[in-house]
């Protein structure tokens, strides 16, 4: 069964280091996106790629955070530099393009994040 | 920003009891999805409700929604102590691509 992939699992950083997390989506999934969830609340949308064009970064900390898909594939988010406040679960989630107004997302495993 | 509340915030049962999760939203809405989520792990969908849509069934699960109330409510009968997971609400708002996720709902089935 096809499934969206991550790395790494869990990644241990020492405030003001950067930091980076890989996202392969499903095969032909044209949507991608990256979702933060704090420990004991719900996910919250970071990014969202329709194909390799920004759909809605508007919850982005852009002063520290950028995600880019540039062939329209994987993905990678990264973090420069990371603050106390970034450790949580960071997750990757794809759609196909042809769901329509379905949305469902397939998952990955998420990567864990420590700033120290 | 969260767009739904889950109610309760946490729930213990025993086994073959059956349990319901609440969730509540602010904004119209095109469907309603949810997710199980088990401890550190990635989100798994479970089931959508659409907007013209007031009761959906899927194995032990039943889903209703109240598009009036703004409010929806999962119940899993005949619990099962692999049913004990983290289980959220999402809404696709109606413009609006992305899904918002309530809060969850933290249950656990004791054996």
């Amino acid at each position: 069964e096809a499934e969206v992939a991550q790395s790494p699992r869990y990644k241990i950083t020492e405030k003001s280091q950067a930091v980076a997390f890989w996202c392969d989506p499903i095969s032909g999934h044209a949507t991608l996106y990256w979702y933060r969830q704090i420990l004991g609340q719900g996910p919250e949308l970071l990014v969202q790629f329709q194909d390799e064009s920004v759909v809605d970064d508007s919850q982005l900390p852009k002063d520290r955070f950028s995600a880019e898909r540039l062939k329209g594939v994987d993905s990678t988010l990264k973090i420069q530099p990371a603050e106390l406040g970034d450790s949580a679960m960071y997750l990757c989630a794809s759609s196909p393009k042809t769901s329509g107004d379905t949305g469902e997302l397939f998952f990955g495993e998420g990567s864990r994040l420590t700033v120290l | 920003s969260q767009q739904g509340e889950e109610d309760p915030q946490a729930l213990s049962i025993q086994e073959g009891e059956n349990a319901t999760m609440n969730c509540s939203y602010k904004t119209s809405i095109n469907n309603l999805q949810w997710y199980r989520q088990n401890s550190g792990r990635g989100l798994v969908h479970l089931i959508l409700i659409r907007s013209n849509e007031r009761e959906k069934h899927s194995g032990r699960l039943r889903v209703t929604l109240d598009t009036s109330k703004k409010s929806s409510s999962l119940l899993i009968t005949a619990s099962r102590a692999a049913d004990t997971a983290s289980y959220f609400c999402a809404t696709r708002d109606t413009g609006r691509r992305a899904l918002t996720f309530g809060s969850g709902t933290r249950l656990q089935v004791q054996p």
